[in-house]
């Protein structure tokens, strides 16, 4: 079966930095999708790897290796703001993407 | 703002009736997704069209069916409603699905209550 697997649930500092990882089985690969999603709002998209490596856009990055099946979100300067619900998708062999459950993220003052 | 447009924002009904939900894509994408979104639980997909054709099914009831119309907008009908089926229903669209990076980008939604 296809399965994405990220943590239900982190907590982070104001100011600091946080790594939200996503680990993968799908069958075929196209692309990995990052999505924001604050609570009661639409998602709203982040980011798309395909091949290896970090893909940085301002105080967001994202890495994927594709060997190992694994991805992470880091986010840099925490704000408030960033309190959220991140969503890593894969687009496997047939293009449909397959969701993981998400992260909540809690940013404390 | 996305570009993508759902209507109704808010649906409140009752158990047993039928419901129908719309949604307008951003101009020039050809493909619509459909998704529904409980209370703290993640996104489950329902169903995919693609310029008026439907193009993947996901977890979707058989109480529930969709179309798409020759000017790409979608409408979602729910039908025999349980108390189960409130939700948050999300439209999403995108230009081209044959591609990895087509970027699917969503509708602010239409929260369903069913009483």
């Amino acid at each position: 079966g296809q399965n994405i697997d990220q943590p239900t649930e982190m907590t982070a500092t104001e100011g600091a930095i946080v790594q939200i990882n996503c680990t993968y089985q799908t069958s075929g690969f196209n692309g990995l999708f990052w999505y924001q999603q604050h609570a009661g709002e639409a998602p709203t998209f982040l980011s798309y790897n395909v091949l290896d490596g970090l893909e940085e856009k301002g105080r967001f990055s994202s890495f994927l290796s594709r060997s190992k099946g694994y991805s992470y979100l880091l986010l840099k300067e925490l704000q408030m703001k960033d309190s959220a619900s991140y969503l890593c998708a894969v687009k496997d062999s047939n293009y449909q993407l397959i969701w993981g459950a998400g992260t909540k993220l809690i940013i404390k003052p | 703002d996305s570009g993508v447009t759902q209507t109704p924002k808010h649906l409140i009904t009752a158990t047993g009736q039928r419901v129908t939900l719309r949604c307008s894509p951003r101009s020039g994408d050809l493909s619509v997704y459909w998704y529904q979104q409980s209370l703290d639980q993640g996104l489950q997909f329902l169903i995919q069209y693609y310029n008026g054709e439907e193009r993947a099914k996901g977890n979707i009831l058989e109480r529930f069916s969709a179309q798409q119309f020759p000017d790409l907008h979608s409408e979602l009908n729910l039908s025999s409603l349980e108390l189960g089926d409130s939700a948050l229903y999300f439209c999403a669209s995108s230009p081209d699905p044959g591609l990895g990076a087509d970027t699917q980008y969503f509708g602010p939604g239409t929260r369903l209550t069913v009483l």
